[in-house]
């Protein structure tokens, strides 16, 4: 069984500030993917990382795919309010369609 | 956003009762998904669909079973409903598992189910 261990599970930090979340596996992806979820709705997608290495850039957020695959973080340069929500990483079978979710990481940002 | 509709988005039954939920995408995407969301635990997969008529066991399917007659439609039943499956269940629509070509996938907006 492939498992995702999603560190930490509760970050509340002041406006302006930097984070970092953390998502590892002893298994190999074939992707990972980075989700957002506002409470009472469902997750949205907000990047796919597939090759190991691989760097994206969203705005303020930067994701990062780990060299052997199976481990990626979220980085978050200068933290606003909006960026409140629920972070979720998900890993993608190497064979077949399963998508297997970690715990996810509650981010709360005070102005 | 995709067309995904999950039905009904709130339910309360009794213990030992048979619920169906069910969600229906008009996208003609070949994989749909059911999970459960608990506080503590993200997502966890219970059933997925990678045709019509073709399912695999998620992490968490004891208790559920799932059928897929028409591509649109995947239909999530709790067998004998106990109070351990009260939970906010999402349904999830996607293409091929190419996730090298970006492929995406869209939750609906999650059915709350409490039984008492």
């Amino acid at each position: 069984t492939q498992l995702l261990e999603q560190s930490p599970q509760f970050l509340s930090i002041q406006e302006g500030e930097n984070l970092t979340v953390y998502c590892n596996s002893s298994s190999v992806f074939s992707s990972l993917q980075w989700y957002r979820q506002e409470p009472g709705e469902g997750p949205v997608l907000l990047v796919t990382v597939v090759t190991g290495g691989e760097v994206k850039k969203l705005k303020r957020l930067t994701f990062q795919f780990g060299d052997a695959r199976k481990d990626s973080s979220l980085h978050i340069t200068a933290a606003q309010p909006g960026d409140t929500g629920l972070y979720l990483c998900a890993g993608a079978e190497n064979q077949g369609g399963k998508l297997i979710f970690g715990q996810g990481t509650e981010l709360s940002v005070k102005p | 956003d995709a067309g995904i509709t999950q039905s009904p988005r709130h339910k309360v039954t009794e213990t030992g009762t048979p619920v169906t939920l069910r969600c229906h995408q008009t996208e003609n995407h070949r994989y749909m998904y059911w999970y459960r969301q608990d506080p503590g635990h993200g997502l966890r997969l219970i059933h997925y669909s990678y045709g019509v008529k073709d399912t695999d066991k998620g992490e968490v399917s004891d208790g559920y079973s799932v059928s897929r007659s028409k591509t649109e439609d995947f239909l999530l039943t709790l067998e004998s409903a106990t109070s351990s499956q009260t939970s906010v269940y999402f349904c999830a629509s996607g293409g091929p598992p190419n996730w090298f070509s970006g492929n995406t996938i869209y939750f609906g907006e999650g059915s709350w189910l409490t039984v008492v």
